[in-house]
């Protein structure tokens, strides 16, 4: 069965620190993805891999880098967290082959900034 | 603005009811996929379209998704309280590797 996991399913933070999200997936997957989900707007792409080292953009990067050291890790990192930044952050992944278009969600973790 | 517009945003019927969602672009699309979230929990693939016209069906769900391939609908019959969810669709492009644009989101409440 595959599997993406996220280090927590909550987390509060005050603002102006740092925030380490990580997501762990079992499937051996190229793709990673990092998602946040606010009410009405869906989900919303941060940052993306489509391998060890490399990253991409999404359509709302500010306020966040990542990191991917191994193929099954991806790191979202708030380098100074800031209330408007409290939401869930979903982690995904896909295989780079045929069925690339198929993503496999973790659980979430929603993220609270004071 | 939404490049995928999700209709309606929230739904709540009764058991037994049928119901349409519909997720609409001005892109043309190479596939569209289905998704359903419940609380708590990452979204669940329920289906993936790919030809224009193509109807795929999962027990009393029906997936259409346009000739045009730029709009698709989600159709259950008889709904049942189990389908209580938040239901997205999302879009995808041969060119994008993989990356997915997500409509809002149809957040389905159905009561017994």
């Amino acid at each position: 069965d595959v599997k993406v996991t996220q280090s927590s399913r909550y987390l509060v933070k005050r603002t102006g620190e740092k925030v380490f999200l990580e997501c762990v997936q079992d499937m051996d997957h190229e793709n990673m993805f990092w998602y946040r989900q606010d009410p009405g707007l869906g989900l919303r792409l941060i940052y993306f891999s489509y391998d060890v080292k490399m990253k991409e953009k999404g359509d709302i990067p500010e306020g966040y880098s990542v990191s991917r050291e191994k193929k099954e890790r991806f790191s979202l990192i708030l380098e100074s967290a800031s209330t408007n930044q409290t939401s869930m952050y979903l982690c995904a992944s896909s295989s780079a082959g045929r069925l690339r278009d198929t993503q496999y969600f973790g659980p979430g973790t929603r993220l609270t900034v004071l | 603005t939404q490049l995928l517009e999700q209709s309606p945003q929230f739904l709540s019927i009764q058991e037994g009811e049928n119901l349409t969602v519909y997720c609409n672009s001005s892109s043309v699309f190479s596939s569209l996929q289905w998704y359903r979230q419940e609380p708590g929990e990452g979204p669940v693939l329920l289906v993936t379209v790919v030809t224009g016209g193509e109807v795929k069906k999962l027990k009393r769900l029906t997936f259409q998704f346009g000739d045009a391939r730029k709009d698709s609908s989600l159709h259950i019959t008889a709904a049942q309280p189990g389908d209580t969810g938040l239901y997205l669709c999302a879009g995808a492009w041969d060119n994008q590797g993989g990356k997915l644009i997500f409509g809002q989101g149809t957040e389905l409440s159905v009561k017994p």
